[in-house]
């Protein structure tokens, strides 16, 4: 398996843009999360699906986010509109089960500047 | 909700020395707790866990002691070695899958 898949790698963007960035779990996984890396905040949680459904978005820091999850196998996370404060790491992870001690599998993250 | 404190949040040791990262939790229902290794640039990678029914889990060179009382846990590394710098993360989960992690520590092994 190739893993938690992300794309794109990089995005580089002006204020006011619309931003999507993209994850392709690990196949038979049912659980993906959105975490946002930054240095001062370090790795937060913003989004959680399982079986499709989002179960857990308190990490979503206002209504510019939303994420999705139209099929078993391909998430988005969008921002609209884009601020330079959204610049950071953004990474998808994906676990098999539900409970804690399913292993959550990271992908390689989506590096973001927003000018 | 559960609330991860990490220290030291930088840590310098020299090759062979061991290392030490400890972390607290806020939430005592939390029953897993996760290390995460993150090399520059790279993505975190899983190297050890330790689940709430366990004091003590060692894989070669690192082990992590889980004392629930006090409500924290600790990473050892022993014989480091220059490959062991990086970002290590700990983080707590209450019975589901969703982690809290702490802020990181970065750790620098000098040849």
């Amino acid at each position: 398996d190739a893993g938690v898949i992300q794309s794109p790698r990089h995005e580089v963007t002006e204020m006011g843009q619309e931003v999507t960035l993209r994850c392709k779990p690990i196949s038979g996984h049912n659980s993906l999360f959105w975490y946002r890396q930054t240095m001062m905040r370090g790795l937060e949680l913003l989004i959680y699906f399982n079986n499709n459904v989002p179960i857990d978005d308190s990490g979503m820091p206002e209504d510019r986010f939303s994420a999705k999850m139209p099929n078993a196998s391909f998430s988005t996370l969008k921002i609209q509109p884009s601020e330079p404060r959204d610049s950071a790491v953004y990474f998808c992870a994906s676990s098999h089960g539900d409970r804690a001690g399913d292993i959550q599998y990271f992908g390689a993250g989506t590096r973001l500047s927003v000018l | 909700g559960e609330n991860v404190e990490q220290h030291p949040s930088t840590l310098s040791v020299q090759e062979g020395d061991s290392a030490v990262i400890k972390c607290t939790y806020s939430d005592s229902a939390s029953n897993y707790f996760p290390w995460y290794k993150q090399e520059l640039g790279k993505r975190p990678q899983l190297i050890i866990d330790i689940r709430s029914n366990v004091g003590e889990k060692k894989d070669q060179r690192i082990a992590v002691t889980l004392n629930k009382t006090a409500k924290h846990f600790s990473l050892h590394i022993t014989e480091t070695q220059p490959e062991d710098s990086a970002v290590y993360f700990c983080a707590a989960s209450i019975g589901y899958s969703t982690l809290t992690f702490g802020k990181g520590t970065m750790l620098l092994v000098s040849p």
